[in-house]
């Protein structure tokens, strides 16, 4: 049980190239977030999907778009990176509504130069 | 979902107990306290959570005031493994996305 895993662990992208981050889990949950950390912040939620075939927006979506093909896993994409993109990128994943852990990835280090 | 105020950092004696204070004065009667924690640079791990009544488990225990507006998170024998920085989190329990709302939480540091 590898819990929830994220690749890759560290990218360094050009202003203007695309990247996707894969984040998969083996815990059979309906429900996978996208957070993003910035130095000295807290985590704030791009994407969030309820069950496979879903996406929804959250806190800051612009610049970013996800697919849930399959419940296991959670594709977030950059399309044309940014610098403001710079961030520390965490999956988490959690059984559904009421549930009361989430389950986070290590991470990805991003930097968009 | 209600909002939090933590102390930005404390430090804590190796052994001791380490004593994580959290104020939600505007919580809602449905609404869990929730404790996270972030070691380094790694992903958050959930701690802790509860209503009403004080909770304990493997990792800690959390004192839930009567009114219910304040909260403190107690590590009950601070190992420099628990230097990390706590989230206290306040939400409902039955919520749409279900999200959890992350501020920038106490960093606390245990010292030898």
């Amino acid at each position: 049980n590898a819990g929830v895993t994220q690749t890759p662990k560290f990218r360094v992208l050009k202003t203007g190239q695309s990247m996707t981050l894969l984040c998969a889990q083996d815990m059979n949950h309906e429900y996978m977030y996208w957070y993003r950390q910035d130095p000295g912040m807290g985590l704030r939620l791009i994407h969030y999907s309820v069950g496979e075939g879903t996406t929804a927006k959250g806190e800051v979506p612009d610049g970013y778009n996800v697919s849930r093909l399959k419940k296991q896993n959670f594709l977030l994409g950059l399309e044309s990176a940014a610098p403001s993109q710079t961030s520390v990128y965490f999956c988490a994943s959690t059984f559904g509504t009421g549930a009361y852990e989430q389950y986070f990835g290590p991470g990805t280090r991003l930097t968009v130069t | 979902d209600a909002k939090t105020t933590q102390p930005p950092s404390m430090d804590c004696a190796e052994g001791r107990a380490a004593n994580l204070p959290c104020n939600h004065s505007t919580i809602s009667g449905n609404e869990y306290v929730y404790w996270y924690r972030q070691i380094h640079s790694q992903g958050p791990q959930y701690i802790i959570h509860g209503l009403k009544n004080n909770e304990t488990n493997e990792m800690a225990s959390l004192i839930i005031t009567e009114d219910r507006k304040s909260s403190t998170l107690i590590l009950p024998h601070a190992t420099l493994r628990d230097t990390a920085v706590y989230y206290c989190i306040v939400r409902a329990r039955q919520t749409g996305a279900n999200n959890l709302f992350f501020g920038t939480g106490t960093r606390l540091t245990v010292i030898p």
